[in-house]
């Protein structure tokens, strides 16, 4: 089956412990991004890759960093997180970058 | 300025009515494209239809079309025959080049919630 998976699905933690939020796909998708959804704000985008070793800055990229050492993984990291990244995120990916995004599930985190 | 604008917070329709969503984007590419997508309360996110900047024809897809104005600059979703498992969130959403780079970016609005009546 043709999917994005996200791990974890719910994480709550504390402020400073480094974290790690895994992606994968399975549809040797060329273009993956990570979102963040807050109530009132709809979906920003924190990074994208257009392809291995090649990510970028999205609208909200602080506090954040990527790799994209395969085509089919892109995890993100919060080296300190902070109480203002509790959020919805949402790793996508699609076959080019005028295509549809697939999303994975969801990962609800919460930094006390 | 909001490169992706969605005016309605919330909408109500009777169930078997048509609706429309509406979505006004800001974009100096000629080439990008404009996506609609469904979120339920059980938070995935559903693809719904996309419309490309050169596609001359407004895109539809089963119950859903897109009432693409490229100069109005302007698409709003339409929703026919409105169902009651069509209470949702629906984000519009835009790739473009962004600010000038040579990357593509997807930007969301905000958000329209649905409230389909029995």
């Amino acid at each position: 089956e043709a999917q994005v998976t996200q791990n974890p699905r719910y994480l709550i933690t504390v402020t400073g412990k480094k974290l790690t939020v895994t992606c994968s796909q399975n549809m040797n998708h060329e273009y993956m991004s990570w979102y963040r959804q807050d109530p009132g704000l709809g979906l920003r985008q924190i990074y994208y890759s257009m392809n291995v070793e090649v990510t970028d800055k999205g609208d909200v990229p602080e506090g954040y960093k990527v790799s994209r050492k395969e085509k089919r993984n892109f995890p993100l990291i919060l080296e300190s997180p902070s109480p203002n990244q509790t959020s919805l995120y949402f790793c996508a990916s699609s076959f080019t970058t005028s295509g549809e995004q697939y999303f994975g599930p969801g990962t609800r985190l919460t930094v006390t | 300025a909001q490169k992706i604008t969605q005016t309605q917070p919330g909408m109500f329709v009777q169930e078997k009515e048509a609706v429309t969503l509406d979505c006004t984007y800001d974009t100096s590419d000629q080439s990008y494209g404009l996506f609609w997508y469904k979120q339920p309360s059980s938070g995935e996110m559903i693809f719904l239809i996309y419309q490309g900047s050169y596609d001359e024809q407004n895109a539809t897809e089963g119950r859903y079309s897109l009432n693409f104005q490229k100069a109005r600059k302007s698409a709003n979703l339409v929703i026919s025959a409105s169902q009651l498992g069509d209470s949702a969130m629906y984000f519009c959403a835009m790739r473009d080049t962004g600010s000038g780079g040579s990357n593509y970016k997807l930007t969301f609005g905000k958000g329209t919630l649905l409230t389909v009546n029995p």
